[in-house]
């Protein structure tokens, strides 16, 4: 367990919606990242936040976006959903700002999002 | 760009003997490389990582070789077990771009009793 905590474990929508993905991270972890895995691009970074301030951004989607609250858990919003979207969404968090050194990231379970 | 990249293939070995997973880089500018282990159903759990001053790294039953100079790196399980059965990726970071990882595609180890 890496203490890293996300729900829902399963979600399963329509074309169209929207979801909400949440992650808790570890205690004391100020940095969240957020990444995709899917069959056909493996695992990608989406975003990171760290302290509730936006820190990197990678291949995320204009229709996605997150945020990290005063008590330093996140939520991923998916909207506009398309079947594409469809995959492991994996929340990961550290205790550093980005730029320091070694630092670690801690995957949670993941939800696995099935659009249909 | 970045990428770290790492075919998909499988790797079965005799449960108790080593195994070797490779890995190739392309970012010269890497400092940080991380192992993971992806079971079914679960996220990336972390092995072990090394950093771009050192060239060699144990831990308990692995051992990451990192090679600078053909931008390699390799992780090797001692012992292979049934529980070591899973995906495992590599992935690569560089600080002055944040921490962002970047994964290669990931290697299937397949343990035979």
């Amino acid at each position: 367990d890496s203490g890293v905590t996300q729900t829902p474990k399963h979600l399963i929508t329509a074309t169209g919606q929207r979801v909400t993905l949440r992650c808790s991270p570890r205690s004391g972890d100020l940095s969240v990242y957020w990444y995709q895995q899917s069959l056909d691009q493996g695992l990608q970074f989406l975003i990171q936040y760290y302290n509730g301030e936006e820190r990197a951004k990678g291949n995320i989607l204009e229709r996605f976006s997150a945020q990290q609250f005063p008590d330093l858990h996140s939520e991923l919003n998916l909207s506009s959903l398309e079947l594409g979207d469809s995959a492991l969404y994996f929340c990961a968090s550290s205790d550093r700002l980005a730029g320091g050194y070694t630092d670690t990231q801690y995957f949670g379970p993941g939800t696995r999002l099935t659009v249909l | 760009g970045e990428s770290v990249g790492l075919h998909l293939p499988t790797l079965s070995v005799q449960e108790g003997d080593n195994s070797i997973i490779n890995c190739a880089y392309s970012n010269s500018a890497s400092d940080y490389f991380i192992w993971y282990k992806q079971e079914s159903g679960k996220g990336p759990q972390f092995i072990i990582d090394i950093r771009s001053n050192m060239d060699k790294r144990q831990g308990q039953r692995v051992t990451v070789l990192l090679n600078k100079t053909v931008k390699h790196l390799s992780l090797q399980i001692a012992a292979t077990q049934p529980g070591d059965s899973a995906v495992y990726f590599c992935a690569e970071t560089y600080r002055a771009a944040g921490n962002k990882l970047t994964f290669g595609g990931g290697t299937r180890v397949l343990v035979k009793p």
